[in-house]
C-alpha cells in the first residue's frame, strides 16, 4: 500500500515560513490535500488539489507538489497556527485515502 | 451551513458493540460520500471505511471488515458506524467527515470519544 512519510515534528520563531513535506513515490502524480488540527478540535482542511484553499483559510497556507514530495508551507507563521498537520491522498488502487503520520508544528 | 453533528461520548466495556451517528445538515445529503476516520489518543488519523448515502454503497478499510457496519438513514439525513467485539485499542475518537469526489473530506463532525475499558 502506498505510504505517505511526514517529519515528527517542526519549531520555528513567529514570523518565520514553516515547510512541513509529504514524501511518497511519485507523488507528484497524484493530488495533495492538507489538513490542520488543533488540540482537542477536529481537523480541518485547510489546502485541497495540491495547492487550492478552502474559502475562510488564510493566503499565509499554500502548497506545491512535484516529484516525490509535497509541501504545505505556512508564511510568516502565528502562535495560532500551532497544531499537527496531517497531508493524505487517494489511493485508487485500494479505493481508499491514504494520510501521512502527522507532523507537529510548533511556534517558539 | 453545512454540519456533521456526531453522537454523544460513549463508554463501553470490551466484547461489546457501539454505534455512533452523524447528522448531516445544510446541503443534500445524497450528494455526498461519507467517511468515518478515528484517531487513538496521541496517534494519528485511520481511515476505517466509506457510505455513499444515494445507495447505501460501502467500502470498509480491511482492517475493520469483519468488526464494522456503515448504514444510513436517507429521511434523517444520518449515518451510522457500528463497531463490535470492543477491545481496549478501539479506545478513540470516532470522526466522520463529508467526502468530495470520494478524494478529500472538507467538512468533519466534531468527534465521538469512545472509551472501552473493564
Amino acid at each position: 500500500s502506498y505510504v505517505l512519510t511526514q517529519p515528527p515534528s517542526v519549531s520555528l520563531a513567529p514570523g518565520k515560513t514553516a515547510g512541513i513535506t509529504c514524501g511518497g513515490n511519485n507523488i507528484g502524480g497524484k493530488s495533495v490535500h492538507w489538513y490542520q488540527q488543533k488540540p482537542g478540535q477536529a481537523p480541518v482542511l485547510v489546502i485541497y488539489y495540491d495547492s487550492d484553499r478552502p474559502s475562510g483559510i488564510p493566503e499565509r497556507f499554500s502548497g506545491s507538489n512535484s516529484g516525490n514530495t509535497a509541501t504545505l508551507t505556512i508564511s510568516r507563521v502565528e502562535a495560532g497556527d500551532e497544531a499537527d498537520y496531517y497531508c493524505q491522498v487517494w489511493e485508487s488502487n485500494n479505493n481508499r485515502p491514504v494520510f501521512g503520520g502527522g507532523t507537529k508544528l510548533t511556534v517558539l | 451551513q453545512v454540519q456533521l453533528v456526531q453522537s454523544g461520548a460513549e463508554v463501553k466495556t470490551p466484547g461489546a458493540s457501539v454505534k455512533v451517528s452523524c447528522k448531516a445538515s445544510g446541503y443534500t445529503f445524497i450528494n455526498h460520500y461519507i467517511h468515518w476516520v478515528r484517531q487513538a489518543p496521541g496517534q494519528g488519523l485511520e481511515w476505517m471505511g466509506i457510505i455513499n448515502p444515494s445507495d447505501g454503497k460501502i467500502s470498509y478499510a480491511e482492517k475493520f471488515q469483519d468488526r464494522v457496519t456503515m448504514t444510513r438513514d436517507t429521511s434523517t439525513s444520518t449515518v451510522y458506524i457500528e463497531l463490535r467485539s470492543l477491545r481496549s485499542e478501539d479506545t478513540a475518537v470516532y470522526y466522520c467527515a463529508r467526502g468530495v469526489a470520494l478524494i478529500y473530506m472538507d467538512v468533519w463532525g466534531k468527534g465521538t470519544t469512545v472509551t472501552v475499558s473493564s
